[in-house]
């Protein structure tokens, strides 16, 4: 099924840790986005791309990076994990910038210990 | 910044309509947005409405904006216990770095007593 596709579901990392989420996009969208959403906090934008090599931050950066090397993925790397990381993270794409909504995945639940 | 508010919880009965409220802060909003999580789930676009329009209707779902006052609600007519869930707003971002990205509310959880 065309969509969004994040791995892994679940994962546990130590404090210290790094890793990478995955994100995968077979929709041709040109703008994707990482979010990441806390209890009563909503969904808070981390960093988005609006094309092929081209990144950008958004409203909590710190801490991780990103890339787009192709239209399809766009992963998001956890350099040193924090236990202010834990959360669950979302990826998003879409068309275009928004216009008519959001494609989201189904979520990343990271612990940090 | 740029802000959007929503009421936490909200609790109806199974056939009852269900009216969820949201507030944003930007004039120039040009889409806003409304989303459904269900447990476990990412987030699912319900609907949304261009700036230039008071109302839109799909099937049970109503959308009306008042720009004067900055509000947006969603009503659901004849609520189910499959609608129980979270409901987020959304309102475009206006300006500057994150130009046509999303600002959500923190959302508000429905739940359907049957």
């Amino acid at each position: 099924n065309a969509g969004v596709t994040q791995t892994p579901k679940f994962q546990v990392l130590k404090t210290g840790q790094s890793m990478t989420l995955q994100c995968a996009q077979d929709m041709n969208h040109e703008y994707m986005s990482w979010y990441r959403q806390d209890p009563g906090m909503g969904l808070r934008l981390i960093h988005y791309s609006v094309g092929a090599g081209i990144t950008d931050q958004g409203e909590v950066p710190n801490g991780y990076n990103v890339s787009r090397s192709t239209t399809e993925d766009f992963p998001l790397r956890l350099l040193s994990a924090a236990p202010s990381q834990t959360s669950v993270y979302f990826c998003a794409s879409s068309y275009s910038l928004g216009d008519y909504g959001y494609t989201f995945g189904s979520g990343t639940r990271l612990t940090v210990v | 910044g740029e802000d959007v508010e929503q009421s936490l919880f909200l609790s109806v009965r199974e056939g009852d309509s269900s009216v969820i409220n949201c507030t944003y802060t930007d004039s120039s909003s040009t889409y806003l947005y409304w989303y459904k999580q269900e447990p476990g789930a990412g987030l699912q676009l319900l609907t949304y409405i261009f700036s230039n329009m008071d109302m839109k209707q799909d099937q049970r779902l109503t959308v009306l904006l008042n720009k004067k006052d900055k509000h947006l609600s969603l009503r659901i007519a004849d609520t189910q216990t499959g609608d129980s869930a979270i409901y987020f707003c959304a309102d475009r971002h206006p300006s500057g770095g994150s130009q046509g990205n999303l600002i959500f509310g923190k959302g508000t959880k429905l739940s359907v007593k049957p």
